[in-house]
């Protein structure tokens, strides 16, 4: 069945290290993977989206990989802030016709100065 | 900048009474949701709802469950008997357009069913 999950629930860092977060997917036939942020108490927040036909994309300090030989989406966050400390979820649209997401278990990122 | 936001923030009810959630989505977007997250866990995704009338709904969206765009601005969703299961956190998140990955979720429903 289709799931998209996590390899670690945690990862700590120090501050201005660079953090990579990983995700392990099931569903080849999605269309998008994307990266939520998700801070103490609130609604997860959109950080950056891969297309399936696409296997890197870039934005402000995160990098997003795609790899479907081994069905793997990994979040890259360069120099990271301790406002950077918040759980982070991969998620996929598997649903071609739809655009519903479906969240994968989410990895709780501590940064410490 | 415009937010979704959800009514009330913290919601405690009696097992087996109905309880309402609402949420304002942004206003030009087209597509609402609905997710919930039980402590700890993931996000699961609910329901979609476009153009006044649900296009995708998951298992746990049963027959208990209900959604409604009463006027031109509210997005509520109804759960008609809880039960202590029920008891997460709801979000509410609306997109632009179907082929939108950036949902816009509110704070959350705190909902606890005792």
């Amino acid at each position: 069945g289709e799931s998209v999950g996590l390899h670690l629930p945690t990862l700590s860092v120090q501050e201005g290290d660079n953090s990579i977060i990983n995700c392990a997917y099931s569903n080849s036939a999605s269309d998008y993977f994307i990266w939520y942020k998700q801070e103490s108490g609130k609604g997860p927040q959109f950080i950056i989206d891969i297309r399936s036909n696409m296997d890197k994309r870039q934005g402000q300090r995160v990098t997003v990989l795609l790899n479907k030989t081994v069905k793997h989406l990994s979040l890259q966050i360069a120099a990271t802030q301790p406002g950077d400390s918040a759980v982070y979820f991969c998620a996929e649209i598997p649903n071609q016709a739809g655009t519903a997401l479906i969240f994968g278990k989410g990895t709780t990122l501590s940064v410490s100065s | 900048e415009p937010e979704v936001t959800q009514t009330p923030s913290h919601q405690v009810t009696q097992m087996g009474q109905e309880v309402i959630l609402r949420c304002v989505p942004i206003s030009n977007h087209l597509y609402f949701y609905w997710y919930r997250q039980i402590l700890g866990q993931k996000v699961e995704f609910l329901v979609s709802f476009y153009n006044n009338e649900i296009s995708e709904k998951s298992e746990i969206f049963d027959d208990q469950f209900s959604v409604e765009r009463p006027d031109g601005s509210n997005f509520t969703l109804k759960i008609r008997s809880t039960k202590l299961e029920d008891s997460a956190m709801y979000f509410c998140a609306s997109t632009l357009g179907p082929s939108n990955t950036e949902a816009f979720f509110g704070q959350g429903t705190r909902l606890t069913v005792v």
